[in-house]
């Protein structure tokens, strides 16, 4: 079965680095989110993504979070200056058409931000 | 604000017997629900779907149950077995581009 790929599936970072979180969607599906899980607490969504740009996004992620597409394969979360309150369990999902259907989820990277 | 915590609510059930995990979900506007199952340092696994024309539908050995006017779905998991064990989110989906909204979680454990 298809599978999202994400790497690396655990970072540890040091506050006010850079980190780049990869993934590489199921190859049909068209839409890619990013959702973050403080430990302990529900799955929170930060971004969807679709056609090359963002689709929307939550609160979470600010001017320090960025995605792209940079070789029409990978998809990638980009957090420039690392905060504590960054240490997380980051999932990528993807879905074939976008809203309304599900989504299939890595198996996360684990940011731990020191 | 909402009230999320290290806790999450547990159900624990003996091997073999039904197990019945609830989800109040909170927008009207939603039309569309799942249910995932997320094991120990893994991501979301999808479990069984349902779209809000429906109020009822059966996967192997799970059931989902939606009742609109309450907003309440559930999830049952006939002869629950040791595999089970995980915890359970429900979310939902609303028309438009919206994103999938995950709710709180509940841990199921279950008793050999």
């Amino acid at each position: 079965e298809p599978e999202v790929t994400q790497t690396p599936s655990h970072q540890v970072t040091q506050m006010g680095q850079e980190v780049i979180l990869r993934c590489v969607p199921i190859s049909n599906h068209l839409y890619f989110y990013w959702y973050r899980q403080i430990l302990g607490q529900k799955v929170e969504f930060l971004v969807s993504f679709y056609n090359n740009e963002i689709s929307e996004k939550s609160e979470i992620f600010d001017d320090q979070f960025s995605v792209e597409r940079p070789d029409g394969s990978n998809f990638t979360l980009k957090i420039r200056s690392t905060k504590l309150e960054d240490s997380a369990m980051y999932f990528c999902a993807t879905a074939p058409r976008g809203t309304n259907e599900k989504l299939f989820f890595g198996s996360g990277t684990q940011l731990s931000v020191l | 604000g909402e009230n999320v915590g290290l806790h999450l609510p547990t159900l624990s059930v003996q091997e073999g017997d039904n197990s019945i995990i609830n989800c109040a979900y909170s927008n009207s506007a939603s039309d569309y629900f799942i249910w995932y199952k997320q094991e120990s340092g893994k991501g979301p696994q999808f479990i069984i779907d349902i779209r809000s024309n429906m109020d009822k539908r059966q996967g192997q050995r799970v059931t989902v149950l939606l009742n609109k006017t309450v907003k309440h779905l559930s999830l049952q998991i006939a002869a629950t077995q040791p595999g089970d064990s995980a915890v359970y989110f429900c979310a939902e989906n609303s028309p438009g581009n919206t994103p999938l909204v995950f709710g709180k979680g509940t841990r199921l454990s279950v008793i050999a």
